[in-house]
């Protein structure tokens, strides 16, 4: 089993709906983050989370330490935010390394 | 400021052919690392360090060697090229491990035949 795990694997969207992915991890972590791949390919930081909510423009994650689960919320998607999402969480311990997710593939169609 | 800058972006390669991966960042982070992205897998950790003159071995190292001679730059090398080789190569740079602020290259895409 893998140790973080999205879903859903592929989500699509109208335009101007609200959108929800799932992140979900096994191991004990000291931050979560939240990151979007765009068709080109390139990787950009969204969010990093320890605790609670955070917000920036549309989109919104939250986390619940204690259920470990995350969510990430995009609000009126836009057919820009087409791109992959991934969750990645560092592990606690003495050697913190990030583990990801396989990623949401998030298609908003107009 | 330039970020993360990778080079190439395409390469194919034979098999048993070499090559290194370039990647340079101008933000003066201790830590970089490299990631591989397989089709429908999460990013894998090749390699990373956490500054000049250290390096350390990830999840998935073998076939694949690094130095860190410079804070700015951290090169990948792949002796003996594989097909198992044929990824997406990303690297990475952060001021300390895990905080706010990963900055990712915009990717190699690798093909050995």
């Amino acid at each position: 089993k893998n140790e973080v795990e999205q879903s859903p694997q592929n989500l699509t969207a109208q335009e101007g709906e609200f959108i929800t992915i799932n992140c979900s991890y096994s191991v004990g972590i000291s931050a979560l983050h939240w990151l979007q791949q765009h068709p080109g390919g390139g990787i950009v930081s969204l969010f990093m989370l320890s605790s609670g909510k955070k917000k920036h423009g549309r989109l919104i994650a939250t986390i619940n330490i204690q259920e470990k689960h995350s969510s990430l919320h995009i609000t009126a998607s836009h057919p820009r935010d087409s791109a992959v999402y991934i969750c990645a969480v560092l592990t606690q311990g003495g050697s913190e390394k990030l583990v990801f997710g396989k990623g949401t593939k998030l298609t908003v169609n107009p | 400021n330039a970020g993360v800058t990778q080079t190439p972006k395409f390469r194919i390669l034979k098999i048993g052919q070499s090559m290194t991966l370039q990647c340079a960042q101008d933000m003066n982070h201790n830590y970089m690392y490299w990631y591989r992205q397989d089709p429908g897998m999460g990013l894998k950790l090749i390699y990373y360090s956490v500054g000049a003159g250290i390096t350390d071995k990830g999840e998935v190292p073998n076939g694949y060697n690094v130095s860190r001679s410079t804070t700015e730059d951290f090169p990948l090398r792949l002796e003996l090229a594989a097909p198992s080789q044929t990824s997406v190569y990303f690297c990475a740079s952060s001021y300390r491990t895990g905080g706010n602020g990963y900055t990712f290259g915009s990717g190699t895409r690798l093909t050995v035949v």
